[in-house]
């Protein structure tokens, strides 16, 4: 199973609301990543947890939450947005995330397609 | 900091045919790995093929090969006898070695916009 699945696939909200968006990959893996993505843009990274733990938030505002349950699940909280933040929030797995490896491959999930309005 | 230039913002291929997507990528790092994916209109990103900055011959997966020029810093992936179900955003992607502040990232290019014609 080389599955990351992510839910919903779609999701409209607006800026009062609270939401989440959920991961789940049963490969193993013990790196999980949390990507936004602009239309006809590449994804930029906005969290990476290792271990359950928190390695890398990239200046990312409150208004978005990781949470880490356990090594199979990655969950996105989502409180008071802004029209600007809708985009597809891509989540994706690889085997680790530490040491010197350059050769880990992440495998994505198929994406939630936010909008906020 | 490394960087990821991808100058073909779109691109067409009849069908059959071949087809090389630039990539040109910058880092003082000597150890790095080099990535493409595709990306279909159903947004999920698809692993292609990798490139290991050590890795004396080019890689190559079924009709992907990446043609690795080190020297130039450059990773272009070539599709060979192109399929209509090719056409999708391609991205070039580079991890840096863990470290620092870059520890597990993977930085991708601009991406390019493929169309096969048939």
């Amino acid at each position: 199973d080389t599955e990351v699945t992510q839910t919903p696939k779609h999701l409209v909200m607006g800026m009062t609301n609270k939401k989440s968006l959920k991961c789940e990959q049963h490969m193993g893996h013990r790196a999980m990543y949390w990507y936004k993505q602009k239309a006809k843009k590449p994804p930029e990274l906005m969290f990476v947890y290792s271990y359950e733990k928190l390695s890398i938030n990239e200046s990312v505002p409150s208004r978005f939450s990781p949470e880490c349950p356990n090594s199979s699940l990655l969950n996105l909280h989502l409180h008071a947005l802004q029209p600007e933040d809708s985009a597809l929030y891509l989540c994706a797995s690889s085997q680790d995330g530490r040491g010197p490896a350059t050769n880990e491959k992440l495998f994505f999930g198929s994406g939630t397609q936010l909008s906020v309005l | 900091a490394q960087k990821i230039t991808q100058t073909q913002p779109g691109m067409f291929v009849q069908e059959k045919e071949a087809v090389t997507l630039d990539c040109t990528y910058d880092t003082s790092d000597q150890s790095y790995g080099l990535f493409w994916y595709k990306q279909p209109s159903s947004g999920e990103m698809i692993f292609l093929i990798y490139q290991g900055s050590y890795d004396e011959q080019n890689a190559t997966e079924g009709r992907y090969s990446l043609n690795f020029q080190k020297a130039r810093k450059s990773a272009n992936l070539v599709i060979s006898a192109s399929q209509l179900g090719d056409s999708a955003m391609y991205f070039c992607a580079m991890r840096e070695p863990a470290g620092g502040t870059s520890y597990g990232k993977l930085t991708f290019g601009q991406g390019t916009i493929l169309t096969v014609h048939p």
